[in-house]
């Protein structure tokens, strides 16, 4: 069935450095979402794209939805202690009757 | 003040007890979930409800039960069937499938 894999499982960078995590999808999505979950938290909501080849920015970051919309990518410039937490991707298929979430990349910065 | 919540924070049973984790959502939303994630990994989607008086199975509801009563309210039973229970679970909720999904802070269960 319908997955969606996420590459790496673990990054860690020296704050400063730049990040990305990347979403792949076997079959086209609708919509592909972010979440972030600080450690011992739970997921919260950050972006969701809708369109193909569609960009969208919030501050530092910025996400990527792929012209064929199977891929999605997240990147953080320079990023910041308080950006260490684990990212998760998230989307579905046009039937509405699986949506899944991608495995996570856990990003650790070291000040 | 709006929002989703769950209780307990934390919860030990003994092993072979059944044992129902709260859910409840005022955010008027007609989609719920119930999620479970083990250490260093996704979630994994136990069961979901688009509606009142409905519900589906997600990829890993053997041992999971859940009812939808109220807009609400999504509770879910951790049966003694379930083979390894420990996990932290979290519920979400949506205005419909596939939106935005708001998540509630979790549970920690623990069987001992």
């Amino acid at each position: 069935g319908q997955q969606v894999m996420q590459i790496p499982q673990y990054q860690h960078v020296q704050e400063g450095e730049d990040f990305t995590t990347y979403c792949n999808s076997s079959t086209t999505l609708s919509n592909i979402q972010w979440y972030k979950q600080r450690p011992g938290g739970h997921p919260v909501f950050l972006i969701q794209l809708v369109k193909s080849g569609e960009v969208k920015k919030q501050k530092r970051l910025t996400f990527q939805f792929g012209e064929a919309k199977k891929n999605s990518s997240l990147h953080i410039t320079a990023t910041q202690t308080t950006d260490v937490g684990t990212y998760f991707c998230a989307g579905g298929g046009y039937n509405f009757n699986k949506f899944y979430f991608g495995s996570g990349t856990k990003l650790n910065v070291k000040p | 003040d709006g929002g989703i919540t769950q209780s307990p924070k934390y919860l030990f049973r003994k092993e072979g007890q059944n044992v129902t984790l709260s859910c409840e959502q005022n955010l008027n939303h007609d989609a719920m979930y119930w999620y479970r994630q083990d250490p260093g990994q996704g979630l994994r989607l136990i069961y979901y409800s688009q509606i009142v008086n409905d519900f589906q199975k997600g990829d890993i509801a053997e041992g999971y039960s859940v009812s939808r009563e109220k807009k609400e309210s999504f509770p879910l039973t951790v049966t003694s069937a379930q083979k390894n229970p420990t996990a932290f679970y979290l519920c979400a909720s949506s205005i419909v499938r596939e939106d935005t999904q708001y998540f509630g802070p979790g549970t920690r269960l623990t069987v001992l």
